[in-house]
């Protein structure tokens, strides 16, 4: 299962597009990329997911290189909501799948 | 898409003692999974509980430790045995939904176990 590297934390203000990048050099032909987003006291929380170029949704937008070893977390216009930890990971959602969580990226949100 | 109950949501536990966490999904799924989450740290898969088979478990994780059962397709536990303080954590149960490019987890809430 490839490693992820995520900066540990970030800081924004409410209203700013906020990208967080992760690294996944030994990314598998297989693997997809999935984000999930975790606020305190409660499981991690599924927010997008890509295998290459860019994928949209109502929340994030996804944009992965044609190298695949990184991708880029998109969130537009934070809120104060949007404080939590961010993970990537990397698999190929097959049978024996299971998630490999890295260190996360704390997103604090400030007024 | 799938929902979990985790029961109980919290403990406060002696140390010596067994703590059995309970997961419920409300559908039935192949395999399940029970992870670990430190304060303040990321999540650690423990084991994947597959109905009618020993679970799986990770480097650093015994059975005898964490035992699990999974009777049926929607049901696991996972006991926390002979606790000590350091077995405080946040434990959680997950599932997996859907394939390839349309594979999602989906969490429990996380059982806070605290050990005095």
């Amino acid at each position: 299962l490839a490693k992820t590297t995520q900066p540990i934390s970030m800081d924004s203000y409410e209203g700013q597009e906020v990208n967080i990048t992760c690294s996944h050099n030994n990314i598998a032909t297989n693997d997809y990329i999935t984000w999930y987003q975790q606020f305190p006291s409660q499981g991690p929380r599924f927010i997008i997911q890509g295998y290459k170029t860019k994928v949209t949704n109502e929340v994030a937008s996804l944009f992965i290189p044609a190298d695949r070893k990184s991708s880029t977390l998109s969130l537009p216009r934070v809120s104060l909501s949007d404080t939590a930890v961010y993970y990537c990971l990397v698999g190929d959602g097959g049978a024996t799948n299971k998630l490999i969580f890295g260190t996360g990226t704390l997103l604090a949100v400030q007024p | 898409s799938a929902v979990i109950s985790q029961k109980p949501s919290r403990d406060i536990c002696q140390r010596g003692t067994s703590l059995t966490i309970q997961c419920q999904v409300d559908s039935q799924v192949t395999m399940m999974f029970w992870y670990r989450q430190q304060p303040g740290q990321s999540l650690t898969l423990i084991a994947t509980a597959n109905q009618g088979s020993e679970a799986t478990y990770e480097s650093g994780f015994v059975i005898d430790k964490f035992p699990i059962s999974r009777p049926n397709l929607t049901f696991s536990t996972l006991t926390v045995s002979n606790m000590s303080p350091e077995d405080s954590s946040i434990y959680l149960c997950s599932v997996e939904k859907g394939a390839g490019s349309n594979t999602e987890a989906f969490f429990g809430q996380g059982t806070r176990l605290t050990v005095v």
